[in-house]
Order: structure tokens, then C-alpha cells, then sequence
């Protein structure tokens, strides 16, 4: 148990699909995080929410449309997605999202995605 | 602007042997710096970080880092591996000063250990 639960684990989807990610952290914490896990690539982060407001959008496209309804869960609404957007996609918390040296951060296990 | 290099994509080690996986970084500010690690099929666990403390961190695991500022680098070692540390392991730098956390992942040093 790691305290950030992702759901699903695997979602295998076309191109005209829309699905969703689910993310839930029973850790008390205040800021949520979306990275997408690419294979021989660094990790990349998608968005960041502090106190369910969104505080970072990484220049990511607008077929991913996240939401976050209260600080202890997290949504990725995928809608006409890429092949090259199969990866594996992490969701994280900390404390909060603020100017912070702890870098602390507690990762799900991750939902993979094959987009066909 | 932050940035940190794993300097080995793969590293194969014997079972009771040294382990040791480079990292160097670049920071503006001061940085703080963390190796996770990912076993297969899992998420990323916080191994031990560096927050301007001591300059040797121990971790979990009986893993250990040592940060050297002269050299740029966060080097993580360990005595002897275990079968079960074989995963990937990241090195991230953290800079602070600037307003908010941004975290820089490396590459990733994927650790085979051979019995």
C-alpha cells in the first residue's frame, strides 16, 4: 500500500476513444502531480495542482484535460489520443506545491496506456 | 536553469558486490538533490535526499550519496547488492530560490545484479 492509488493499471485504447485516468492519495496531502513515463526518456510532469487549483500545465496538449474535484483525488480525461502518447503515466502528492526543499513525492504505481 | 546527468544508462553488478551509480548536476541555486528508485511495474519510492545537511546521506536499503559541490555530483553507492535492488534508479535535483519546487528527473540508471 503506498498511499496513491491509480486506477487502471492498464487501459488499451484507439484513437477515437475517451477514457479516464483515476488517482486517489490517502496521505493527507495538498498538491497532486500528473508525470508521463516514456521509455528512454526522463520523466516528464504534466500538470500540478496545489490545493485543487491547477499550478503548472507543461505545455502539455489538450487532448489530456485533467481535474482535480478535492485534494485527494486526480483525473486524466483522454480524448483522441496519439500512438506516441502510450506510455506510462504517474500520478504523485506531496505537502504542498510551493517554494519547498523537501522534494518529496509519493508516486501510484501507474496506469499504462497503449494508444493503437 | 537546473539539469542532472545519469552518466550510465545500465549497470551490471555480481550479487555481494559494490554498487555504484553516477549522477552530476547543474544548479543555479542551491540544490536539493534525491535518488528514487523503480522496481519493475511500480511506482518511483524516494531512496534518500540531500537538503544542505550533511554531505553524506544515507538511505534506505543501506544505500548511501555523497554530495560533492566541487565536483557537481551526487554519486549513490552501496557496499553490496543485494538480488533485490535491481530496478531503475533516478537521480532529480530540486532547486529552490526560484519561486516554486521544480523537479528534474535524470534518465535513469537501469541496475542489473547477477547472482
Amino acid at each position: 500500500e503506498t498511499g496513491v492509488t491509480q486506477t487502471p493499471r492498464h487501459l488499451v485504447m484507439g484513437m477515437t476513444n475517451k477514457k479516464s485516468l483515476k488517482c486517489e492519495q490517502h496521505l493527507g496531502h495538498n498538491a497532486m502531480y500528473w508525470y508521463k513515463q516514456s521509455a528512454k526518456k526522463p520523466l516528464e510532469l504534466m500538470f500540478v495542482y496545489n490545493f485543487k487549483e491547477q499550478t503548472e500545465n507543461n505545455s502539455v496538449p489538450s487532448r489530456f484535460s485533467p481535474e482535480c474535484p478535492n485534494s485527494s483525488h486526480l483525473f486524466l480525461h483522454l480524448h483522441t489520443l496519439q500512438p506516441e502518447d502510450s506510455a506510462l503515466y504517474l500520478c504523485a502528492s506531496s505537502q504542498e506545491a510551493a517554494q519547498s526543499n523537501t522534494g518529496e513525492l509519493f508516486f501510484g504505481e501507474g496506469s499504462r496506456l497503449t494508444v493503437l | 536553469a537546473q539539469s542532472v546527468t545519469q552518466l550510465d544508462s545500465h549497470v551490471s553488478v555480481s550479487e555481494g558486490t559494490p554498487v555504484l551509480l553516477r549522477c552530476n548536476y547543474s544548479s543555479s541555486y542551491s540544490p536539493s538533490l534525491f535518488w528514487y528508485v523503480q522496481h519493475p511495474n511500480k511506482g518511483l519510492q524516494l531512496l534518500l535526499k540531500y537538503t544542505s545537511a550533511a554531505t553524506l546521506v544515507k538511505g534506505i536499503n543501506g544505500f548511501e550519496a555523497e554530495f560533492k559541490k566541487s565536483e557537481t555530483s551526487f554519486h549513490l553507492t552501496k557496499p553490496s547488492a543485494h538480488m533485490s535492488d535491481a530496478a531503475e534508479y533516478f537521480c532529480v535535483v530540486s532547486e529552490s530560490g526560484t519561486g516554486r519546487r521544480a523537479l528534474t528527473f535524470g534518465s535513469g540508471t537501469r541496475l542489473q545484479v547477477q547472482p
